[in-house]
């Protein structure tokens, strides 16, 4: 069956160290978002991509990036890691722009 | 953003039908209305989308108002299993997703 996992599925690092999230999905969906959720706060959209080579930030996308050389994957780095940072990311998949997601179950990252 | 708004949280009696209502007053003709929900520790569930006429499918039905400013998620009977956080979200056209803060929807035995 198609899925998309996500991994690592918690992390923890330290303040000022790189940290790459990875997602995949065997879909092969053109659309690719990374979210991250905060406690009292629903999904805020990071990243998102519409295809390989494309990438755009979304509503909280300081201190991320992302980059889209395969339909699969679509990792998001952090390039100096901050408390601030730390939260539950989810990555999801759509075939097309305003179908449904489908969601990854999530990594846990916590920045000391 | 496009905005909607729903309660904070809602209860229902296990195998009783659930309404989770949702106000979405800046709609426009061709924004499409979403609901998704999230179990504990679990990633966001795709549940049911409409644009203007009720919808029905294995999980749920969608009721929107005549105006579209409006619309009602209807959980048939409720399970312990449908106990999780619901998002009403607005699609418009050439934007993304944004997800609010939802319905926490309880099920009582």
């Amino acid at each position: 069956d198609a899925e998309i996992t996500q991994s690592p599925r918690h992390k923890i690092t330290e303040t000022g160290r790189q940290v790459t999230l990875a997602c995949h999905q065997t879909w092969n969906h053109n659309n690719m978002f990374w979210y991250r959720q905060d406690l009292g706060h629903g999904l805020r959209l990071i990243h998102y991509s519409y295809g390989v080579q494309d990438t755009n930030k979304g509503e909280v996308s300081d201190g991320y990036s992302v980059s889209r050389s395969n339909t699969e994957d679509l990792p998001l780095t952090l390039e100096s890691a901050a408390s601030s940072q730390t939260s539950v990311y989810f990555c999801a998949s759509s075939p097309q722009t305003g179908y449904e997601q489908y969601f990854g179950p999530g990594t846990r990252l916590t920045v000391t | 953003d496009a905005k909607t708004t729903q309660p904070n949280s809602m209860e229902s009696n296990e195998e009783e039908p659930v309404h989770l209502p949702c106000n979405h007053s800046t709609i426009s003709g061709t924004d499409y209305i979403h609901w998704y929900r999230q179990l504990p520790s679990q990633g966001p569930e795709y549940v049911i989308h409409g644009l203007t006429s009720n919808v029905n499918n294995r999980m749920a039905s969608l009721a929107i108002a005549e105006d579209r400013k409006s619309s009602t998620l209807i959980l048939h009977r409720a399970t312990l299993r449908d106990a999780a956080v619901y998002y009403c979200i607005l699609f418009i056209t050439g934007n993304q997703f944004y997800f609010g803060t939802g319905t926490s929807l309880t099920v009582i035995p």
